[in-house]
């Protein structure tokens, strides 16, 4: 069975690093890629971007750019997501998720983490 | 980027009952080389990651009870609800994944009346 699974809460100031982690099983790593997804409180859906796990290219949001990095270990098959220079703005709820072999829908899901900006 | 426009933002219906939620793309999400539609509706509730339930615009993901389906193509989609449970009660949001970056509707909530 597929599972992602995150890393956990986070507290940061703002102007800070954060680094999240998204450990995958139950599949062929290198064969899917990963998306992240976050969510404001009460807010919808915001795509972050993506990476292809078995090359690791990136392509990111355009709001987003220079402030984040996706990252993939294939010996763990683990996927990292760090979002740097954080604001308030950036409190959410962050989401893993891996694409679809049908197209890329995102058909399974990590749990979230919470990352809270606050002074 | 590709808007994508939930109507209504909300609706409640009786158990038993049919929900209709529409979604509406800004551009076509139609790719005529493999006459698809590159929509997807996920199913969100309270406290948990979204769920697919649908992609293709029409195609029910594996383990996806026959009561929910999707149709549309285009511009124009729907996804129903044919008999409202009461652990159907989520927020419903459709996303084209045609181009980058993929985005998502606003959500559509659906309560019991």
């Amino acid at each position: 069975q597929v599972h992602l699974v995150q890393s956990g809460a986070e507290v940061k100031k703002p102007g800070a690093s954060v680094k999240l982690s998204c450990k995958t099983s139950g599949y062929n790593f290198n064969s899917y890629g990963i998306t992240w997804v976050r969510q404001a409180p009460g807010q919808g859906l915001e795509w972050m971007g993506w990476i292809n796990s078995y090359n690791g290219h990136t392509n990111y949001a355009q709001k987003l750019q220079g402030r984040v990095t996706m990252t993939t270990d294939t010996s763990t098959t683990t996927a990292y997501m760090e979002l740097r220079s954080l604001r308030s703005d950036d409190t959410a709820v962050y989401y893993c998720a891996k694409l679809a072999s049908t197209g890329n829908a995102f058909d399974i899901w990590g749990q979230g983490t919470v990352v809270t900006v606050s002074s | 980027d590709i808007v994508m426009t939930h109507s209504p933002d909300s609706l409640a219906v009786s158990l038993g009952e049919r929900a209709t939620i529409n979604c509406k793309s800004s551009q076509s999400v139609l790719y005529s080389s493999d006459n698809k539609n590159y929509v997807a509706w996920y199913q969100q509730k309270p406290g948990q990651p979204p769920k697919l339930l649908i992609y293709w615009a029409s195609t029910r993901e594996s383990g996806v009870p026959d009561r929910f389906s999707g149709s549309g193509s285009g511009t124009d989609f729907t996804l129903t609800i044919s008999s409202l449970q009461a652990e159907d009660v989520a927020v419903y949001y459709c996303q084209q994944y045609y181009s980058t970056p993929p985005t998502f509707g606003q959500g559509t909530k659906v309560e019991i009346k």
